[in-house]
């Protein structure tokens, strides 16, 4: 299994400015993930991750306002710019790794925009 | 048509008893079926994965899988308070660049 950190775990920013959340995992691992979660709802994926490529992200999101980077195999980093209260969310870092391709989860970072 | 559906519940079941949870799956072509337990206000954390068909047992955990009938659904032996929670289903897809799929889970709830 792959154990994950996120930092920060929670954070309370105004609307405009942007934010940078890291996500380390404890080992190399080849797929990373970001994804968003409302309180008590689904999960829904921002995007992929790429070691030394563009991330790839889905409908809706766009680099322009979730920048991803991810310079190595242990490392990534999700911004969320120009934020609004709409970007109020829990931000989750994930990897994939193991024999079935399970995904990981990190402890996620609480986003509050005012 | 939503690609992995669950019932949303909540679905309560009394302490000691077994909980079913189920899951359908849209793509025949998905080979790999996972199940996380979230708590409230926690990350997902796996609980267990299976990818052939039948049974796969985990402490009180059993994973049953039928790629058939596209359903994989989660038993919960001797169920506690402690294993009230969301639990998810997510399913890894060969279409869409093997990207897996999470359902919206169902929260359960152990009465003591």
């Amino acid at each position: 299994s792959a154990v994950i950190s996120q930092k920060p775990s929670r954070d309370i920013c105004q609307r405009g400015t942007s934010l940078t959340i890291q996500c380390q995992v404890d080992s190399q691992v080849t797929m990373m993930f970001w994804y968003r979660q409302q309180p008590g709802q689904s999960l829904t994926l921002i995007a992929t991750a790429n070691q030394g490529s563009e991330a790839t992200y889905e409908s809706g999101f766009v680099i322009d306002k979730f920048p991803i980077s991810r310079p190595n195999l242990t490392f990534s980093t999700l911004t969320v710019s120009n934020m609004s209260p709409e970007d109020s969310s829990i931000y989750l870092c994930s990897a994939q790794g193991g024999e079935g391709y399970e995904q990981y989860f990190g402890p996620g970072t609480r986003l509050t925009v005012t | 048509q939503k690609e992995v559906e669950q019932n949303s519940g909540p679905l309560s079941v009394p302490e000691g008893a077994i909980a079913s949870l189920n899951c359908t799956y849209s793509d025949r072509g998905s080979q790999s079926f996972f199940w996380y337990r979230q708590y409230s206000g926690k990350s997902p954390e796996l609980i267990m994965f299976i990818y052939s068909n039948g049974d796969k047992e985990d402490g009180r955990f059993t994973a049953q899988l039928n790629k058939a009938s596209q359903y994989v659904s989660l038993l919960i032996r001797d169920s506690q308070p402690s294993d009230s929670a969301t639990y998810l289903c997510a399913v890894r897809s060969n279409t869409g660049g093997f990207k897996t799929i999470f359902g919206a889970g169902t929260r359960l709830f152990v009465k003591a």
